[in-house]
């Protein structure tokens, strides 16, 4: 079963609008991932962020983790049209040296010119 | 650095056949994924390793399909025989660290049996 499930399962806004996907774990995690895939390529790695942060920047992206509600949120800012792809939420679960990443189901993102 | 090499790209089979996908990870890297894609199931892990050997096999769907990791710098995922339900986008990934890092994928193999 998958480990993190995204929400809305696809969203389609504007070009210039932000765009808001969020991510939510059952079990405890080290680090939260974000991932990217455009159509018929592999993911693309965005931004990590620990167990023991709360909220992340990297460029128009900002993340957020609640580990209390077992959440996590991906913001794009000022959305353009290169933006639209699909987006993955993968926590690292296990021991370490043994962790593995769990994908969720994806946000399917489209951005309208 | 070239990235995770994975070949075939395409590959279209029919059913009974033995299929092999072929993957190429960074270098150095000391983790190896294969991951299976469908529309259906999403992305599922199905087998890694680490330093070559096999750490977690429980995503592998059945003994049909196996996994193995020669050397660093190589991997195949085996299916024998192929069936159409395994049609999907089979994606291989590569890690440097100690696990739960960010890992780097190839561009898939995408699989259609028929």
């Amino acid at each position: 079963s998958q480990q993190g499930e995204e929400d809305p399962q696809a969203l389609s806004i504007q070009e210039g609008e932000n765009a808001t996907m969020n991510c939510s774990y059952k079990t405890s995690i080290n680090n939260l991932q974000w991932y990217r895939q455009n159509s018929g390529r592999g993911l693309v790695h965005l931004i990590l962020i620990r167990s023991n942060e709360r909220e992340k920047h990297s460029g128009r992206l900002r993340v957020t983790l609640d580990t209390s509600k077992k959440s996590s949120s991906l913001l794009i800012t000022a959305s353009r049209a290169a933006d639209t792809a699909s987006y993955f939420c993968a926590t690292a679960v296990g021991e370490k040296g043994a962790q593995k990443l769990v994908f969720g189901q994806g946000t399917r993102l489209t951005i309208n010119p | 650095d070239a990235g995770v090499i994975q070949s075939p790209r395409h590959e279209v089979t029919e059913m009974g056949q033995e299929v092999t996908l072929r993957c190429k990870p960074i270098s150095g890297h000391d983790y190896l994924f294969w991951y299976r894609q469908t529309m259906m199931r999403g992305l599922e892990l199905l087998i890694y390793f680490n330093n070559n050997v096999p750490i977690d096999d429980s995503g592998m769907p059945e003994d049909r399909f196996s996994a193995k990791m020669p050397n660093a710098s190589f991997s195949t995922l085996k299916i024998q025989p192929s069936e159409p339900r395994d049609s999907a986008v089979y994606f291989c990934a590569s890690e440097q660290g100690s696990g739960g890092n960010t890992i780097y994928f190839g561009e898939g193999s995408w699989l259609t049996v028929v």
